[in-house]
């Protein structure tokens, strides 16, 4: 069974910088590309970015681009998402997802980790 | 970036209606559109995947189609356990981007 567990949650202070984890199992991890999308409270879904399976690509949402960074440790089976510079427009149920292979899109998506930006 | 112009934002229907949700993207995206349920508290379930393929145990209900720059996803004979949000992504070009969703309600 596939699972993708979100850890790093919290609240954090406007400026400050916050890391995110998305630990995988029940799949073959380094065969997969993985990403990432939040949600702001009340609104819809924004795709953040993705990792392809060697890290040698990683895209982002360009407004995002310069705040946020993608990782991932094969080794580990987790996943990252660095976030810096978090202002109020950053709070925000994270998710993480693996790219399908079977059916496109995001396949596979962890539970959600919530993080609220506030002083 | 492709822009997803997903309609229409709400939806109210009756039990056993059929519904159908559009999206209409910036330009052609070749099918590589999926179809996600999200239900309050909940985290996005994906239900069809290239246009019109639908995932494994997803209910014959659910269907999907459209070509180029049209999309739509229909219900047919919705289920009180269909009442959620629905929305449409686009993966055929970086950044991939949703549609801003529509909430279905029970008349």
């Amino acid at each position: 069974e596939v699972k993708l567990v979100e850890s790093g949650g919290g609240l954090v202070q406007p400026g400050r910088s916050l890391k995110l984890s998305c630990a995988a199992s029940g799949f073959s991890f380094n065969d997969y590309w993985m990403g990432w999308v939040r949600q702001a409270p009340g609104k819809g879904l924004e795709w953040i970015g993705e990792i392809n399976q060697d890290s040698s690509t990683i895209n982002y949402t360009p407004s995002l681009k310069d705040k946020f960074t993608i990782s991932r440790d094969n080794a580990q089976n987790t996943l990252y998402l660095q976030m810096s510079k978090l202002g109020s427009e950053d709070t925000a149920i994270y998710y993480c997802a693996s790219a399908g292979v079977n059916y496109g899109g995001m396949e596979d998506w962890g539970q959600g980790v919530m993080v609220t930006v506030s002083s | 970036d492709i822009q997803m112009t997903q309609s229409p934002p709400s939806l109210s229907a009756s039990l056993g209606d059929k519904v159908t949700i559009t999206c209409q993207t910036s330009q052609n995206i070749n099918k590589y559109i999926a179809w996600y349920q999200q239900k309050p508290g909940k985290a996005p379930r994906l239900l069809i995947g290239f246009t019109s393929r639908l995932v494994s145990g997803i209910p014959s209900r659910f269907s999907g189609s459209g070509s180029g720059r049209d999309y739509s996803f229909s219900i047919s004979n919705v289920e009180s356990e269909d009442i959620a949000s629905y929305y449409c992504l686009q993966y055929d070009n970086s950044p991939w981007t949703f549609g801003g969703g529509t909430k279905l309600e029970l008349k």
